[in-house]
């Protein structure tokens, strides 16, 4: 099935740990977004790429890293776990704002829990 | 500054009644306009959205939602609810500020009462 695909889907770390989550889309959109949500706080933007081998910060980038080596891939990385990292993380992309079928795919979300 | 304002953190409806979620955006131009929603413990899933054109649009599961330029408004709309309605309601905008860019309200979360 075309859509987004995150790994891992949960994830239990220790303060100062590191890891990556994997985002993949095969709908060949040119943007590709990192979320993290927490109650009450809504989504907010980590990290966001227009396209292949580009990166550009969001609302709340401290702590995370991005790549976008390959198209269809956007990595984020958290280098020393922290608990206030501890959130559900959504990747998304989209077409761009020119096509018709603007507007974000989400995948189903990689819940990270940091002791 | 909030962009987007969703005013109502949480409604709860009787199955059957109608239902309208408010949106509203600061912005001087039309932006691209957006509704999407949220199962528990699921992602987020495109209910509809506005361009251009018709002000009233139509989404999927029976939603549909009218722009009005003069209150800055995109409402949620159903006219019957169905308790599989029940969910978290997003409202996002594209201000045209940065490429690619939605901005989301905080959400509105749905209960229904059988």
């Amino acid at each position: 099935n075309a859509g987004v695909t995150q790994t891992p889907k949960f994830r239990v770390l220790k303060t100062g740990q590191s890891m990556t989550l994997l985002c993949a889309q095969d709908m060949n959109h040119e943007y590709m977004y990192w979320y993290r949500q927490d109650p009450g706080m809504g989504l907010r933007l980590i990290h966001y790429s227009v396209g292949e081998g580009t990166t550009a910060k969001g609302e709340v980038p401290d702590g995370y890293n991005v790549s976008r080596l390959k198209k269809q891939n956007f990595l984020l990385g958290l280098e020393s776990a922290a608990p206030s990292q501890t959130s559900v993380y959504f990747c998304a992309s989209s077409p761009t704002r020119q096509q018709a079928n603007y507007g974000y795919t989400f995948g189903s979300g990689t819940r990270l829990t940091v002791v | 500054a909030q962009s987007v304002t969703q005013p109502d953190i949480h409604i709860t409806v009787s199955e059957g009644a109608s239902l309208e979620l408010r949106c509203n955006y600061s912005y001087g131009a039309t932006p691209y306009l957006f509704w999407y929603v949220q199962s528990p413990g699921q992602g987020l899933q495109l209910l509809l959205k506005y361009f251009s054109g018709d002000t009233l649009v139509q989404g999927i599961k029976g939603f549909e939602a009218e722009f009005k330029r003069s209150q800055s408004s995109f409402n949620l709309r159903k006219p019957s609810v169905h308790w599989s309605d029940a969910a978290e309601y997003f409202c996002a905008v594209d201000l045209g500020s940065t490429l690619g860019r939605l901005y989301f309200g905080r959400g509105t979360q749905l209960t229904v009462w059988p």
